[in-house]
């Protein structure tokens, strides 16, 4: 059972342009992170959000997390060729002490010059 | 630098092998993961330790042991490999639910 649904699951786009990337489930987290992973990489941290309706913005990244706690969107403004790579949202199991963390299966943004 | 190191970087093994994965952090953090990545699945747990000596099954863990002898080193085996467990496998630390976890860059294992 996936407990994160991400989309679009590709994404391919010209510099410049907009997106957005969506992350919903229908369990309620107690926090939420997004990953960017590069090719022969491991993920790394890009943000966590935590109370819900919580707007955080990365320079052109802005991560927001619902008000019930249960999705997120990542909107890329003016995206650029170096924000090509994977986006992973995870998760924290509310019920864990540990942060345990469930993972959606990415979405793979490409974009050209 | 500070973080997550795995070894090796690649692995191929016949069906029916042995090997152990190694992961090390300097992060001084309790908790450590093992996870699986293959394509259209997102990232997959297999086994977790909250501190030394204590580990913990994750949603995959069939075909794999861990060990967590020390605050630093954590290692998966796979005690029979089959091509079935061709994947990437991450190790991660980290104090988790704010503050996000570390992972190392990945071992690339074919069974063949």
């Amino acid at each position: 059972t996936q407990l994160l649904e991400q989309s679009p699951q590709f994404l391919s786009i010209q510099e410049g342009e907009n997106l957005t990337v969506y992350c919903n489930s229908s369990s309620v987290f107690s926090s939420l992170q997004w990953y960017r992973q590069e090719p022969g990489e491991g993920p790394v941290l890009l943000v966590t959000v935590v109370t819900g309706g919580e707007v955080k913005k990365l320079k052109r990244l802005t991560f927001q997390f619902g008000d019930a706690r249960k999705d997120s969107s990542l909107h890329i403004t003016a995206a650029q060729p170096g924000d090509t790579g994977l986006y992973l949202c995870a998760g924290v199991d509310r019920g864990s002490t540990l942060g345990r963390l469930y993972f959606g299966r990415g979405t793979q943004l490409t974009v050209w010059p | 630098n500070a973080g997550v190191t795995q070894t090796p970087k690649f692995q191929v093994l016949k069906t029916g092998q042995s090997m152990t994965l190694q992961c090390a952090q300097d992060m001084n953090h309790n908790s450590m993961y093992w996870y699986r990545q293959d394509p259209g699945m997102g990232l997959r747990l297999i086994y977790y330790s909250a501190s030394e000596g204590t580990t913990d099954k994750g949603e995959v863990p069939n075909g794999y042991n861990v060990s967590r002898l020390n605050k630093r080193e954590f290692s998966l085996r796979l005690e029979s490999a089959a091509p079935s467990q061709t994947s990437v496998y991450f190790c991660a630390g980290g104090p988790g639910q704010v503050y996000g976890y570390t992972f190392g860059s990945g071992t690339r294992l074919t069974v063949v």
